[in-house]
């Protein structure tokens, strides 16, 4: 297994309040990403980094921030919690983006948040 | 037109039998496709990578790509209660995204 750790692994929070996620790897893959699994609308892209301070956005990315100082470590933090943000949360790694031959995505174990 | 298309199932089929998963994708230009099963309640496990046309198999496993009509398959020989799950099917498109589809629900009964 990929050595992936998302942390918490569950959470509970009110609305308006801030929350962190942690995703760690031990793997040094360059490529790192966070996605959201809903019913209805499946895995989608929040998003990702290609390296240290290296972030853009993927196709959800309004109310979320990111941010990546180690190799290591990918943070996924939503500034002020909304109900429409509960959801699970998988965190993903790669060694090298799309394009042929690519590499594929391995998940962590994913978070499920609940914002009440 | 979803980049990546997949029915959602639940797709049945009795123990012992071959399980025939299917995805359509629309980028002409995708070149590398992946089949990730997930439990529920689990997070989506990768089981089979395929890059070119043709068939490649892993174990009960057979991935089959046909780029020319854009399909991408998942066959499961001899499915096992075991095997009841999601199936993903992903691709990476022209922009370096991968794309998921839906999920197929696969149940195999004893």
């Amino acid at each position: 297994d990929a050595g992936i750790t998302q942390s918490p692994r569950h959470k509970v929070t009110e609305t308006g309040t801030p929350v962190t996620l942690r995703c760690h790897q031990t793997e040094n893959h360059r490529y790192m990403y966070w996605y959201r699994q809903d019913p209805g609308h499946g895995l989608r892209l929040i998003h990702y980094s290609y390296g240290v301070k290296d972030t853009d956005k993927g196709e959800v990315s309004d109310g979320y921030s990111v941010s990546r100082s180690k190799t290591e470590d990918f943070l996924l933090t939503l500034e002020s919690a909304t109900s429409s943000q509960t959801s699970v949360y998988f965190c993903a790694i790669s060694e090298r983006k799309g394009g042929g031959g690519s590499q594929p995505q391995h998940f962590g174990d994913g978070t499920r948040l609940s914002i009440l | 037109q979803k980049e990546v298309e997949q029915n959602s199932g639940p797709l049945s089929v009795p123990e012992g039998a071959i399980a025939s998963l299917n995805c359509t994708y629309s980028d002409r230009g995708s070149q590398s496709f992946f089949w990730y099963r997930q439990y529920s309640g689990k997070s989506p496990e990768l089981i089979m990578s395929i890059y070119s046309n043709g068939d490649k198999e892993d174990g009960r496993f057979t991935a089959q790509l046909n780029k020319a009509s854009q399909y991408v398959s998942l066959l499961i020989r001899d499915s096992q209660p075991s095997d009841s799950a999601t199936y993903l099917c992903a691709g990476y498109n022209q922009g370096g995204k991968l794309i998921f589809g839906q999920g197929t629900e696969l149940s195999v009964k004893p």
